[in-house]
């Protein structure tokens, strides 16, 4: 069981740049979210998604588009890439998102944007 | 809005106790705790829900106070391996799905 899956696990990028970072789950969960850690900052919600279809903006969602292309993947992209969005995503999951489901991380995705 | 932690960095010897707390400004309807190493992907420790009902997979226990909207990880005996980086998350009185996080304690056990 792979669990859930990110890609790439590491991007460079300059400024202007876009990317997509993939992110999947073997684990038949409906909630995806994706979070960003900055040193001193923890874990940042960007975007939520509750089961497929459906994406609700987290609490630093400018800059960022999703994507919940199936109930497996859940895709974040940039379009613009800034210095500022220099961070390590991760993608997460959980079985049904509600106040029982523990989530389950991925390995993170490092970006730097230059 | 995101839970506060405290403290934010904690330095122990094997053995002793710790003490991690999380609160809120929001009428909590539970309680993430997770755990981070360097390097790593966030680990789920437990959840403490409404009513006193808690789940969890590790001999860590917490405290979970909804009218003070506070949560307290307990760490006893520590040991070498409870060092990294501790977070709470909370949903909020939304529940909406959202997990919010706190900024994170770190802890480090030395022998």
């Amino acid at each position: 069981n792979a669990g859930v899956t990110q890609t790439p696990k590491f991007q460079v990028l300059k400024t202007g740049q876009s990317m997509t970072l993939q992110c999947a789950q073997d684990m038949n969960h409906n909630s995806m979210y994706w979070y960003r850690q900055d040193p001193g900052m923890g874990l940042r919600l960007i975007y939520y998604s509750a089961s497929e279809g459906t994406t609700d903006k987290g609490e630093v969602p400018n800059g960022y588009n999703v994507s919940r292309l199936n109930k497996r993947e859940f895709s974040l992209r940039l379009e613009s890439a800034a210095p500022s969005q220099t961070s390590v995503y991760f993608c997460a999951s959980s079985k049904d998102g509600r106040n029982t489901g523990e989530l389950f991380f991925g390995e993170g995705s490092r970006l730097t944007v230059l | 809005q995101q839970p506060v932690q405290s403290p934010q960095a904690v330095i122990l010897r094997e053995g002793e106790d710790a003490v991690i707390n999380c609160s809120s400004s929001k009428a909590l309807y539970s309680v993430h705790w997770y755990r981070q190493k360097h390097g790593e992907a966030p680990v789920f420790l437990m959840i403490l829900l409404k009513g006193g009902e808690q789940k969890g997979h590790e001999k860590i226990s917490a405290s979970f106070n909804e009218k003070k909207q506070q949560s307290s990880l307990y760490l006893t005996a520590s040991q070498l391996s409870y060092s990294g980086t501790y977070f709470c998350g909370t949903y909020g009185s939304s529940n909406t799905g959202k997990l919010i996080f706190g900024q994170g304690t770190t802890l480090q056990v030395k022998p």
